[in-house]
């Protein structure tokens, strides 16, 4: 079946930028989503991408999409300590539901 | 409307009862999903409805688990003869049909079985 690949921890200093990557297998995925999730809380939809853009900015947040290699990318600008927690990618299947990553859990060294 | 609202935010249980959950979406979205998600796994799909028409079950659910929309509005999520593998946080969304609108999640439901 189809699959989506994040590696499991990403550790940044406070300040820096950070990096959190996803692979997937789906070709004819059409929506890429990043969403956040806190200690002991929901999904929160961070941002998205359109499977025709290469690049969307939103404030701190660059999301870069690789077409070809089927790569995705978040870089979260300037990390700040609120910004710990887990970072899950899902991509759209054929009929719009969601596959999921296991999620990168970003640790923030101060 | 405050977004996706999930009843009771926590649920302990003893192994064999039964327990339901409920489920209030954002009431424009047509689309309503229930997934599982286990401590450092992504969420795992078990069903999902267009309207009050039950589109979509996953293969892990088993004949324990039975989920309702009617009226296309609220949904429940009823699991028998719970299990200790049962426990978990039992996470609703709903979205609009189509792609590009993305899911909007609830807080979830926590539920362990003792």
């Amino acid at each position: 079946g189809e699959d989506v690949e994040q590696s499991l921890f990403l550790s940044v200093r406070e300040g820096d930028s950070s990096v959190i990557n996803c692979t997937y297998t789906d070709s004819s995925s059409t929506y890429l989503y990043w969403y956040k999730q806190e200690p002991g809380a929901g999904l929160q939809l961070l941002t998205y991408i359109f499977s025709n853009m290469d690049m969307k900015q939103d404030q701190r947040l660059t999301v870069l999409l690789n077409k070809k290699d089927k790569h995705l990318s978040l870089r979260i600008a300037d990390t700040q300590t609120g910004d710990s927690a887990i970072y899950f990618c899902a991509v759209t299947d054929s009929n719009y539901q969601l596959i999921w990553g296991a999620g990168t859990k970003l640790i923030i060294k101060p | 409307d405050t977004g996706v609202s999930q009843d009771p935010r926590h649920k302990i249980t003893k192994r064999g009862q039964n327990v339901t959950f409920r489920c209030d979406p954002i009431s424009e979205h047509n689309r309503l999903y229930w997934y599982r998600q286990t401590l450092g796994q992504g969420p795992e799909f078990l069903t999902y409805f267009q309207n009050e028409a039950q589109l979509e079950k996953s293969r892990l659910l088993s004949d324990r688990f039975s989920a309702e929309r009617p009226k296309g509005s609220f949904s429940t999520l009823e699991i028998q003869r719970t299990e200790q593998g049962d426990s978990a946080m039992y996470l609703c969304a709903s979205s609009r049909t189509g792609g590009g609108y993305g899911y909007t999640f609830g807080s979830g439901t926590r539920l362990t079985v003792v």
